[in-house]
């Protein structure tokens, strides 16, 4: 079946500096992928998504490029800030008959000043 | 535009108890998503309603798990009776149709203890 895989945390990082959280799927046919982020004490927000090979999505600086021949989606920032901790889940929709997202396990993210 | 709400935020019951979870959508959103969050995981879809008729129910575990969507708006979850793995946030999210073209609002859970 259909699945998500992403590096586990936490992710430590000091502000400025370059962030990558890997994420690979698997899929029969063409999922759209998204990246949703939830801040503490917050739901889920979507950051970005990409519906077909070689799109970029690209949301408050954060981007990521769907990638059939990988099946790679990972989420890339030049300069994390503070602001951006907050815990990241990779997730893909089949686009069947359904909408349902299915979801990695989720990546820690903290920056420190 | 006022988000996706649940009520209540927290709960803690004993186990064999009886819960429900209420959701009210974004106003004009056909489609409404529940979603299991246990922690440590990624969110699982339990069940998928369309406008008051259910579309995805296939990881709902019927013997215990109920929900409903009456006049196609606000919906409710219920456990009975509850089990220690039922430990986790319990998600509602909402979009205007079933199709992937379109955006899940997420609310922000309730966060259930068994105990």
């Amino acid at each position: 079946g259909n699945s998500v895989t992403q590096m586990e945390g936490p992710v430590t990082l000091s502000e400025e500096a370059f962030l990558t959280i890997n994420c690979t799927y698997t899929a029969t046919g063409y999922p759209s992928l998204f990246w949703y982020v939830q801040y503490p004490g917050e739901g889920l927000q979507l950051l970005l998504k990409a519906t077909k090979a070689d799109d970029k999505g690209s949301n408050k600086g954060f981007e990521a490029t769907y990638r059939k021949e990988t099946t790679s989606f990972h989420l890339e920032k030049g300069s994390v800030q503070v602001s951006d901790s907050a815990v990241y889940f990779c997730a893909l929709s089949d686009g069947g008959a359904t909408n349902k997202l299915i979801f990695g396990t989720g990546t820690l993210l903290a920056v420190q000043p | 535009e006022a988000g996706v709400a649940q009520s209540p935020r927290y709960k803690i019951i004993e186990k064999r108890q009886s819960v429900a979870f209420w959701c009210n959508p974004i106003s004009g959103h056909a489609t409404l998503y529940w979603y299991q969050q246990i922690l440590g995981q990624g969110p699982k879809l339990l069940i998928q309603f369309q406008n008051n008729g259910v579309v995805d129910d296939s990881q709902l575990p019927k013997d215990r798990f109920s929900a409903e969507r009456l006049k196609g708006v606000d919906s409710t979850l219920k456990i009975q009776p509850a089990k220690l793995e039922d430990s986790a946030v319990y998600l509602c999210a909402s979009s205007l149709a079933g199709s992937s073209s379109y955006e899940q609002y997420f609310g922000p859970g309730t966060r259930l203890t068994v105990t």
